[in-house]
């Protein structure tokens, strides 16, 4: 594993209350990362980032906040949790070397919200 | 907005035999990446194809990349049951330095005996 850790790697909260999930790298990567995986929708973007305190949105965004106050930690918020946002979440990192962007994968946190 | 597909979503593979599987996106890209994710697991890269014509091979699995069809191909050869699990191509649209990756459904793919 690239020197990537989720935490928590598993989570059941209650509707309504929120959650932050925390990614932490040590390999110093400038870009960052979160995927949500749901069966039959594959891994879906929600946030990423590609510097200190500078992210944008992904396609599922709402429902999401994020923030990076450390090149080293991505942080996802889930404001007020909702069922639908039960899922698998990973953090993924890359240095965008060469014009490559290949990234590499935390191993995810599972979050059921009930 | 780009779209990856692959095909099948699933396939059985009978071992030994010889399959190929596909990915296509819909915007001009020459950057695409494949990985493996075993059930309950993380995704594992396998391949970077960054040009028109690249291929890269390891083991049994070789991936190759047509920019002009907007077409990747997944060959396997003589399938053994440690193949099983599912693979995603991953796109990036390289729409300059803040580039992401963009992910197909996956293919889940069983080798039985």
């Amino acid at each position: 594993d690239a020197g990537i850790t989720q935490s928590p790697r598993h989570k059941v909260t209650e509707t309504g209350t929120p959650v932050t999930l925390r990614c932490h790298q040590t390999e110093n990567h400038r870009y960052m990362y979160w995927y949500r995986q749901d069966p039959g929708h594959g891994l879906r973007l929600i946030h990423y980032s590609y510097g200190v305190k500078d992210t944008d949105k992904g396609e599922v965004s709402d429902g999401y906040s994020v923030s990076r106050s450390k090149t080293e930690d991505f942080l996802l918020t889930l404001e007020s949790a909702t069922s639908s946002q039960t899922s698998v979440y990973f953090c993924a990192i890359s240095e965008g070397t060469g014009g490559a962007f290949e990234a590499f994968f935390g191993q995810g946190t599972r979050l059921t919200v009930v | 907005e780009l779209k990856v597909e692959q095909n099948p979503l699933f396939l059985s593979m009978q071992e030994g035999k010889n399959y190929t599987i596909y990915c296509n996106y819909s915007t001009t890209s020459d950057r695409l990446y494949w990985y493996r994710q075993d059930p309950g697991k993380s995704l594992e890269s396998l391949f970077v194809l960054l040009s028109n014509g690249a291929v890269k091979q390891e083991g049994r699995l070789m991936a190759s990349l047509d920019t002009k069809a907007r077409l990747s191909t997944l060959h396997i050869t003589a399938a053994v049951h440690d193949l099983s699990a599912t693979y995603f191509c991953a796109v990036d649209p390289h729409t300059g330095a803040n580039s992401k990756l963009t992910f197909g459904k996956g293919i889940t793919l069983s080798v039985r005996p």
